[in-house]
């Protein structure tokens, strides 16, 4: 089974911080992605990365950054955490067979609160 | 007008019943059609993929894509209480490394 675990499950942070959150997947899978979910809004992608140090901006990807040093982990972080980035953060992984991509697997999510 | 049009509900049904879960999307580019499953405090969890038109069948889950008419379902049937949860469409146009997800749709199946 694919496993994609994200470094934790609650976090709280206040305004101003630097935050960082980690993903790492088992599976040797070449895509990775970050998204948020917020009722009503639905998943929203953040930023995916097709490979090592690649990286491509999703549908919302201000006031964050990535980094993508090694296959199997990928990290958000945010630069200056605000109120607004209050929201559960959910990573996946997906491999590339062929020209196509497969469905994505995703992590248990990461509940960050910024007070 | 949204790319993908899903219920949020909350729809409840008693054990056993069988539950209709749907989704409209307008981008006629979509080939390939998911299901997650979405437990509380949990990740989405993939229960059907498929890429044609016509039925997929998986022990109690059917998945229906009608791409004439932009309209995909998901069938359960004898709805147990572990079925309980949000049920997410998905869509991926096959060309994009990104998928398109509807809202959800919140399914209680209660004793």
């Amino acid at each position: 089974d694919v496993k994609v675990t994200q470094s934790s499950r609650y976090l709280v942070k206040r305004t101003g911080e630097k935050v960082f959150l980690e993903c790492v997947q088992d599976m040797d899978h070449e895509n990775m992605f970050w998204y948020r979910q917020d009722p009503g809004l639905g998943l929203r992608l953040i930023y995916f990365s097709y490979d090592v140090k690649m990286k491509e901006k999703g549908d919302i990807p201000e006031g964050y950054s990535v980094s993508r040093e090694k296959k199997e982990r990928f990290s958000l972080i945010l630069e200056s955490a605000s109120t607004n980035q209050t929201s559960m953060y959910l990573c996946a992984s997906s491999p590339t067979v062929g020209s196509h991509n497969q469905p994505q697997h995703f992590g248990d999510g990461t509940r960050l609160s910024i007070l | 007008q949204k790319e993908v049009e899903q219920d949020p509900g909350p729809l409840s049904v008693p054990e056993g019943a069988i539950v209709s879960l749907n989704c409209t999307y307008s981008n006629s580019a979509f080939q390939y059609f998911m299901w997650y499953r979405q437990y509380s405090r949990k990740g989405p969890e993939l229960l059907m993929y498929t890429y044609s038109s016509g039925n997929k069948e998986d022990g109690r889950f059917t998945a229906q894509v009608d791409k004439s008419s932009k309209y995909i379902s998901l069938f359960i049937r004898d709805s147990q209480p572990s079925d309980s949860a949000t049920y997410l469409c998905a869509f991926d146009t096959g060309t994009a490394s990104k998928l398109t997800f509807g809202t959800g749709t919140r399914l209680q199946v209660t004793l």
